[in-house]
C-alpha cells in the first residue's frame, strides 16, 4: 500500500550546525503534508506544513521542501539547539483529514 | 496559546475492563481525532469525528472503540473490554476545518492494560 516514510532513523548533529530530515512519500495524490516533533512523553508538536502547490515554506529556524517530481519531503533546523533533540514525524493527508505518519526519525544533538 | 487537554495523563486497567479517556479540544475546532502510539512505533489513525459523527475511521477502530460528544466540551474514546495489545498512548486532537487544516495534538492518555 501507499505508505510515508523516513530514511534515518537517527541523526546526530553538533550544536549551532543545521540538521536535514528527510521523507519520502508514495502517495502522489497527497496534498497537504506536515512535521511534527514529539519529545519523550509527550504528544506530537506541529512544526511546520506545506500544501502541494508550494515546493519551499520557512518558519522560524525551520524550513520545509516539497518535490513532488521524487516525491520527497524534507526539514531544515536551522542552528541546531539541545532543545531541538526529539523524534520528527512527517505526515501527509490521506483521504479527508485523515493523517498517515511516517516511522519517526530521532534528532539528538551534541552539546 | 489554546491547547488539546487530555485525561487521564496516564490509567492502567486490568484486562476485560472498559476505559473512557477524556479530550477537550481546542474551543473554535469543529473537527476532533483520536490517534494511538503503541510504544516504539508510529502515530496511527484511529477515528475522525465531526458534526456529531464519525466521519471516517481506520480498521483498527472496531466495535471494541466508541466515540462521544457528550457535550459541548469534552470528547471522548471508550475502550470496551480492553485487550493487553490496547496499551498504547492515546492522543485527542482537533482541527478548526476538514482537510488540509493543521492539526494540534493534546499531550496523550496512557493506557496500560495488565
Amino acid at each position: 500500500g501507499e505508505s510515508v516514510g523516513l530514511h534515518l532513523p537517527t541523526l546526530s548533529v553538533q550544536e549551532g550546525d543545521n540538521s536535514i530530515i528527510n521523507c519520502a512519500y508514495s502517495n502522489s495524490a497527497s496534498d497537504y503534508f506536515i512535521w511534527y516533533k514529539q519529545e519523550s512523553g509527550k504528544g506530537p508538536q506541529f512544526i511546520i506544513d506545506i500544501r502541494s502547490n508550494m515546493d519551499k515554506r520557512q518558519g522560524q529556524r525551520v524550513t520545509v521542501l516539497l518535490n513532488k517530481t521524487v516525491k520527497h519531503l524534507s526539514l531544515q533546523i536551522a542552528a541546531t539547539q539541545p532543545g531541538d533533540s526529539a523524534v520528527y514525524f512527517c505526515a501527509e493527508t490521506e483521504g479527508n483529514n485523515r493523517l498517515a505518519f511516517g516511522k519517526g526519525n530521532q534528532v539528538v544533538v551534541i552539546p | 496559546e489554546p491547547e488539546v487537554t487530555q485525561t487521564p495523563s496516564h490509567q492502567v486497567t486490568q484486562m476485560g475492563q472498559e476505559v473512557i479517556l477524556r479530550c477537550v479540544p481546542i474551543s473554535n475546532h469543529l473537527y476532533f481525532y483520536w490517534y494511538r502510539q503503541i510504544l516504539g512505533q508510529k502515530v496511527e489513525f484511529l477515528v475522525s469525528f465531526y458534526n456529531n459523527e464519525i466521519s471516517e475511521k481506520s480498521e483498527i477502530f472496531d466495535d471494541q472503540f466508541s466515540v462521544e460528544r457528550p457535550d459541548g466540551s469534552n470528547f471522548t474514546l471508550k475502550i470496551r473490554s480492553t485487550k493487553l495489545e490496547d496499551s498504547a498512548m492515546y492522543f485527542c486532537a482537533s482541527s478548526e476545518s476538514g482537510a488540509g487544516n493543521t492539526i494540534y495534538f493534546g499531550e496523550g492518555s496512557w493506557l496500560t492494560v495488565v
